[in-house]
């Protein structure tokens, strides 16, 4: 168990919903990171949060966007959902900005129908 | 951008033996990290690497990054089934921020 603590583990959802993929970081860090990996792309990174700001972007759609509160919990909220989005969502976290080490959730399953 | 190539992309080894993944990177890597994956569940950490020559080991699992930073071999001794799963590199890009880019993934199978 790495700490970091995702919700909801598994969702279906119809083309052209919006759903909202919650994280916990472990307790302590104020970094948290949001990743996709699917079959065809593999892991790809998507957004980081520090202590509520956004520090880095990835290959995030404008479709999708996130969110770091100031209790440290962040959500990834996905909209006009496409059967592409269909991935496994991971949420990471670590204790500060850079050079340490990032611990995975166990990540959220999203398809799209 | 940074590319991370890791081979072999799949291996299957008897229980016994010793295997190597290797991860190569197309600019010096200034943090390696090795993940385990099982199918469709969480990474989990197994080490990193920051120093060209660095080594660091982990029960039977031994990792490298070279003297130049541009590669780094995961090294099972005596494998096991439970050693089966998704090896993933991942490394820092330049700049200092924690946006890991990740490898492919090597699969291994670990046979009894």
């Amino acid at each position: 168990d790495s700490g970091v603590t995702q919700t909801p583990k598994h969702l279906i959802t119809a083309t052209g919903q919006r759903v909202t993929l919650r994280c916990s970081p472990r307790s302590g860090d104020l970094s948290v990171y949001w990743y996709q990996q699917s079959l065809d792309q593999g892991l790809q990174f998507l957004i980081h949060y520090y202590n509520g700001e956004e520090r880095a972007k990835g290959n995030i759609l404008e479709r999708f966007s996130a969110q770091q509160f100031p209790d440290l919990h962040s959500e990834l909220n996905l909209s006009s959902l496409e059967l592409g989005d269909s991935a496994l969502y991971f949420c990471a976290s670590s204790p500060y900005v850079s050079g340490n080490t990032i611990y995975f959730g166990e990540g959220s399953w999203l398809t799209v129908v | 951008s940074q590319e991370l190539e890791q081979s072999p992309q799949s291996l299957i080894v008897q229980e016994g033996k010793n295997l190597t993944i290797n991860c190569t990177s197309s600019k010096t890597l200034y943090g390696l990290y090795w993940y385990k994956q099982k199918y469709g569940e969480g990474l989990i950490f197994l080490m990193m690497l920051q120093k060209g020559g660095e080594e660091k080991s982990h029960e039977k699992i031994t990792a490298k990054l070279d003297e130049k930073k541009q590669q780094s071999s995961l090294h099972i001794t005596a494998s096991q089934p439970s050693h089966a799963g998704i090896y993933l590199c991942g490394a820092d890009p330049p700049g200092g921020y924690n946006k890991l880019i990740f490898g492919a993934g090597t699969r291994l199978a670990v046979h009894p």
